[in-house]
C-alpha cells in the first residue's frame, strides 16, 4: 500500500516571501502521479500543481513549483512571492498511473498561514 | 460546466437516524469518487464508480454505509444508523482522465449529535 507524509503540520511565513512544503510518499509502483492540492477554508479543493513519476522535469505552474526527488521519494511544493490568497490546507497526493480506480492517496496536510 | 456539486452544505442528524447525500459530477467524467475528510486530516477513499458500475470500496465502508450512481450520472451516499463518529466532511470528485486529477465538490459536513 502507498503512504504519504507530510511532516510539516503548520507553517506560516509572511507575503512575498517564498516557502516550501514538503511530502514524502513510500511505492513500490514505478509509474505514478502526484498532485499537490490546496484546500482554502471551508472551500474546495483544488489541484495545485501534478507531477509524472517518469518525467525528470520538475512542473512548474506560475508561482508554483515541485521539487521532484524520485529515488528520495520525495515531492516537495515551492511557492514564490507569497500571497494572502494562498493561506490553505496543502496536501499532498499520490495515485497509481494504471489499474484500478486510480484513487488519490493524501498525506496528513500542511496548514500554511500567509502573514500580511 | 458548473463543476461538481454537491448537497446538501451541511447536515446535523441524531444519532441513529439516516443520513443521504447527493453529489453532481461533471456531466463527461465517467468516474466518481467518494472521500470522508475528518477535521485535520487528509481525505480517505471511501468508494469509486465507473460510469454506474461501483468498482471499488474501501474497508472504511462498513455495512451501515451504501453507495449507488443510477444511469452513471449522479451519486448517493447512505448512512444508516449515523453514529457520532460519521461526523467528518464527505467529499464528492469526479474525472474522466485521472492522472491529470480530479474535480471535487465542496463537501457536505455531517455532524453527528
Amino acid at each position: 500500500a502507498q503512504t504519504v507524509t507530510q511532516s510539516q503540520p503548520e507553517m506560516s511565513v509572511q507575503e512575498a516571501e517564498t516557502v516550501t512544503l514538503s511530502c514524502t510518499y513510500d511505492t513500490s509502483e514505478n509509474n505514478y502521479y502526484l498532485f499537490w492540492y490546496k484546500q482554502p477554508p471551508s472551500r474546495q479543493m483544488i489541484l495545485v500543481i501534478r507531477q509524472e513519476a517518469y518525467k525528470q522535469q520538475n512542473a512548474t505552474e506560475n508561482r508554483f513549483s515541485v521539487n521532484f526527488q524520485k529515488a528520495a521519494k520525495s515531492f516537495s511544493l515551492k511557492i514564490s512571492d507569497s500571497q494572502l490568497g494562498d493561506t490553505a490546507m496543502y496536501f499532498c497526493a499520490f495515485m497509481k498511473a494504471a489499474g484500478g480506480a486510480q484513487k488519490l492517496v493524501f498525506g496528513q496536510g500542511t496548514r500554511l498561514t500567509i502573514n500580511p | 460546466d458548473t463543476g461538481v456539486s454537491q448537497n446538501p452544505r451541511h447536515k446535523i442528524t441524531k444519532r441513529g437516524q439516516n443520513v443521504t447525500f447527493r453529489c453532481d459530477p461533471i456531466s463527461e467524467h465517467n468516474r466518481l469518487y467518494w472521500y470522508r475528510q475528518t477535521l485535520g486530516q487528509g481525505p480517505e477513499f471511501l468508494t469509486y464508480f465507473q460510469n454506474e458500475a461501483q468498482l471499488e470500496k474501501s474497508r472504511l465502508l462498513s455495512d451501515r454505509f451504501s453507495a449507488e450512481r443510477p444511469k452513471g450520472s449522479f451519486s448517493t451516499l447512505e448512512i444508516q444508523r449515523t453514529e457520532q463518529g460519521d461526523s467528518a466532511m464527505y467529499l464528492c470528485a469526479s474525472s474522466s482522465t485521472p492522472g491529470v486529477g480530479y474535480t471535487f465538490g465542496s463537501g457536505t459536513r455531517l455532524t453527528v449529535v
